[in-house]
């Protein structure tokens, strides 16, 4: 079993409709992030949680550190938001580093 | 203010063969952490380096290894290369290593 594992795999919707992703992790982490990749690679940083709840413009991402589980939800959705998201969970090492553990990733397609 | 840069974008090795990859982290961050992303998965945590020194590692052998210097840009050695090494590996840069990670658009290592 992986640490981090997102559901779903792969999500098709249509132009406007709300989007959850599901991100569910076993360890102990320090925070919770979710990126969105594009085609090509590059990795942006969307959001870093520890706690509660964040907004930026159409996305929310939620916590629920007792649960161990996060979402991210996209609201009003539109083909440019067509990518993959990631969700990761970051440890602290005892060697005072930090690594990220990434869940498998979810490929949203939104058709117009 | 630049963000994280790779070098190259992509690259062609053969079996056997060693490989440099380069990474100049974003202005102000003294920590620099490496992924190895193979075609469908989510990205594996290589290392990770803080002012100069090796602060983390995963699950790789010795043969990945790599460098930060003091203007705390970094690399990535990998020898003996074999067909599995072929993915997109990325480096993410930070503040310090707890600070929330900024990636760079990677670079494709395909081993023949």
């Amino acid at each position: 079993k992986n640490e981090v594992e997102q559901s779903p795999q792969n999500l098709t919707a249509q132009e406007g409709e709300f989007i959850t992703i599901n991100c569910s992790y076993s360890v102990g982490i320090s925070a919770l992030h979710w990126l969105q990749q594009h085609p090509g690679g590059g990795i942006v940083s969307l959001f870093m949680l520890s706690s509660g709840k964040k907004k930026h413009g159409r996305l929310i991402a939620t916590i629920n550190i007792q649960e161990k589980h996060s979402s991210l939800h996209i609201t009003a959705s539109h083909p440019r938001d067509s990518a993959v998201y990631i969700c990761a969970a970051r440890k602290i090492l005892p060697t005072s580093g930090s690594r990220l553990t990434f869940g498998e990733g979810t490929q949203l397609t939104v058709n117009p | 203010e630049t963000g994280v840069t790779q070098s190259p974008t992509h690259l062609i090795k053969t079996r056997g063969q060693q490989v440099t990859l380069r990474c100049s982290s974003q202005s102000g961050h003294n920590t620099v952490s490496w992924y190895q992303q193979a075609l469908g998965q989510g990205p594996q945590f290589i290392f990770q380096y803080y002012r100069e020194e090796e602060n983390g590692r995963g699950n790789f052998p010795p043969r990945f290894s790599g460098l930060q210097f003091p203007n705390y840009s970094s690399e990535l050695n990998v020898n003996a290369l074999e067909l599995d090494d072929s993915a997109l590996y990325l480096c993410a840069s930070s503040l310090a290593p707890p600070e929330e990670q900024f990636f760079g658009p990677g670079t494709r290592l395909t081993v023949l």
